[in-house]
């Protein structure tokens, strides 16, 4: 089977770095996705993992363990339109659909 | 098309009624997939096509619940018997290929009252 956990509420400061963490258990591995998910709408994806490493683009980064079963998602500069949910989801064995925690709310304050 | 394309966007349906939940992919991408959200729930799978034949179907939750694609385009969600545990944002998400990220819709909100 497949776990996956991730804090449920988080509040930031605007201006501010948030790192959201995620830890998983799965029957293989094959990929991580970081997706955005506002209130109300569909989620967007943000990043993909499937190296250990880090992986940079514009003011989110994502952040890969495979020995440890960990994964950050990094927000820098944080802006208000940033509060939303964000999803970890991670692909276990060949082409398994992908499996998403909870989801992280995120709450940016001025 | 430019998205992924869901149909209706809201359905009220009572209790015992049977449904239907479009799914309108992007042109070309052959891996479709259902999922269904609760209210401060991460998205859970359903059933996943590629190309016309339905993949892995380990997410339907009992026999009530079943999916077509019949040409490797539009998929349909059918429910039967709707009970209000079916209530739920309905997902639909598409990719080019299985490695690829999803390119979700905006859902169908299903509630059955």
């Amino acid at each position: 089977g497949q776990n996956i956990d991730q804090p449920t509420e988080m509040t930031a400061t605007e201006g501010a770095i948030v790192q959201i963490n995620c830890t998983y258990q799965t029957s293989g591995f094959n990929g991580l996705f970081w997706y955005q998910q506002h209130a109300g709408e569909a989620p967007t994806f943000l990043s993909y993992n499937v190296l250990d490493g880090l992986e940079e683009k514009g003011r989110f980064s994502s952040f890969l363990s495979r020995s440890k079963g960990y994964s950050y998602l990094l927000l820098k500069e944080l802006q208000m339109k940033d509060s939303a949910s964000y999803l970890c989801a991670v692909r276990g064995r060949g082409n398994t659909p992908l499996v998403f925690g909870k989801g992280t709310r995120l709450s940016v304050i001025a | 098309g430019a998205g992924v394309s869901q149909t209706p966007s809201n359905k009220v349906t009572e209790k015992g009624k049977y449904v239907e939940l479009r799914c309108d992919p992007i042109s070309g991408h052959t891996a479709l997939y259902w999922y269904r959200q609760s209210l401060g729930q991460g998205p859970e799978f359903l059933i996943y096509f590629q190309g016309t034949g339905a993949a892995d179907d380990s997410g339907l939750p009992n026999d009530r619940f079943f999916a077509v694609r019949p040409e490797g385009s539009v998929s349909t969600l059918k429910i039967q018997r709707t009970e209000r545990g079916d209530s739920a944002v309905y997902l639909c998400a598409s990719s080019f290929e299985y490695r690829a990220g999803y390119t979700f819709g905006s859902g169908t909100r299903l509630t059955v009252v």
